[in-house]
C-alpha cells in the first residue's frame, strides 16, 4: 500500500538556519509528490508539487526516485515560515495519501 | 467567489447524537471529499466523491455517511456520534476528478464530543 513518513512530527529552527523537513514515500510506481501547508488561521493550501519544479516562498523540493524521498528544504528559516507541512503522494488511481506532518517553528 | 464554505466553525455533541457537517463550493469542482486532522495521525480521508451520485470510501469511513446530489455540495452525515469522532474536519475539492488536481480546502469544523 501507498505510504508517507514524516519522521519528524516538530521541527525547530532559528530564523535564518537552514530548513529541510523530511519526507518518504513507499510506492513502486511513478508517483507524484506534494507539499501542503497550514498557516495559522488559514487554510490549508498546495504549497509545491514535484512535476512544476518551482521555488514558491523560498522553499524546493527535489523528487529522488532512489531514496524514495521529496524533502522540503529552504536556506533561510523566516519566522512566517512557522506553519504545518504535509507531504503527500498521489499514485494514479486513488486519492492523495497525507503523511502525518511535520510542525515547522521558526524561532527568532 | 467563495471557495470552499463549511459550516458550522465549532460544534459540540453528546454521545449519541447525530449531526451534518456542511460543505459547499462554488468552483464547479467535480471531486469533493472529506478528511479528518488529529493530532499525530495526520489528514486521514474519510470519503469522497468525484461527481454528483458518485461517493466512495477513504480510509476511515466507519460512522459516516455522505452523499453529493449536486455538483456544489458534499454534507457529511455522524449518525451517532462517539468520543472517538472528535476532530477537525475538513472538506476539499478540486477541478478535476483526477486525484492529482491541487486541493482546495475549507477554513474546518472543529468538532467535540463528549
Amino acid at each position: 500500500a501507498q505510504r508517507v513518513t514524516q519522521p519528524e512530527k516538530l521541527l525547530s529552527v532559528f530564523k535564518g538556519a537552514p530548513v529541510e523537513l523530511k519526507c518518504n514515500y513507499s510506492y513502486s510506481g511513478s508517483p507524484e509528490l506534494f507539499w501542503y501547508v497550514q498557516y495559522s488561521r488559514q487554510r490549508l493550501q498546495l504549497l509545491l508539487r514535484h512535476i512544476s519544479r518551482e521555488s514558491i516562498k523560498g522553499f524546493t523540493a527535489d523528487l529522488n526516485k532512489g531514496e524514495t524521498s521529496f524533502h522540503l528544504k529552504k536556506p533561510f528559516a523566516q519566522e512566517e515560515d512557522s506553519a504545518m507541512y504535509y507531504c503527500a503522494l498521489y499514485s494514479g488511481n486513488t486519492p492523495l495519501v497525507f503523511g502525518k506532518g511535520t510542525r515547522l517553528s521558526v524561532i527568532a | 467567489n467563495a471557495g470552499v464554505t463549511q459550516t458550522p466553525k465549532f460544534q459540540v455533541l453528546k454521545t449519541g447524537q447525530s449531526m451534518t457537517l456542511q460543505c459547499a463550493q462554488d468552483m464547479n469542482h467535480e471531486y469533493m471529499s472529506w478528511y479528518r486532522q488529529d493530532p499525530g495521525m495526520g489528514l486521514r480521508l474519510i470519503h469522497y466523491s468525484v461527481g454528483a451520485g458518485i461517493t466512495d470510501q477513504g480510509e476511515v469511513p466507519n460512522g459516516y455517511n455522505v452523499s453529493r446530489s449536486t455538483t456544489e455540495d458534499f454534507p457529511l452525515r455522524l449518525l451517532s456520534a462517539a468520543p472517538s469522532q472528535t476532530s477537525v474536519y475538513f472538506c476539499a475539492s478540486s477541478y478535476s476528478a483526477l486525484y492529482n488536481s491541487p486541493l482546495h480546502f475549507g477554513n474546518g469544523t472543529r468538532l467535540t464530543v463528549t
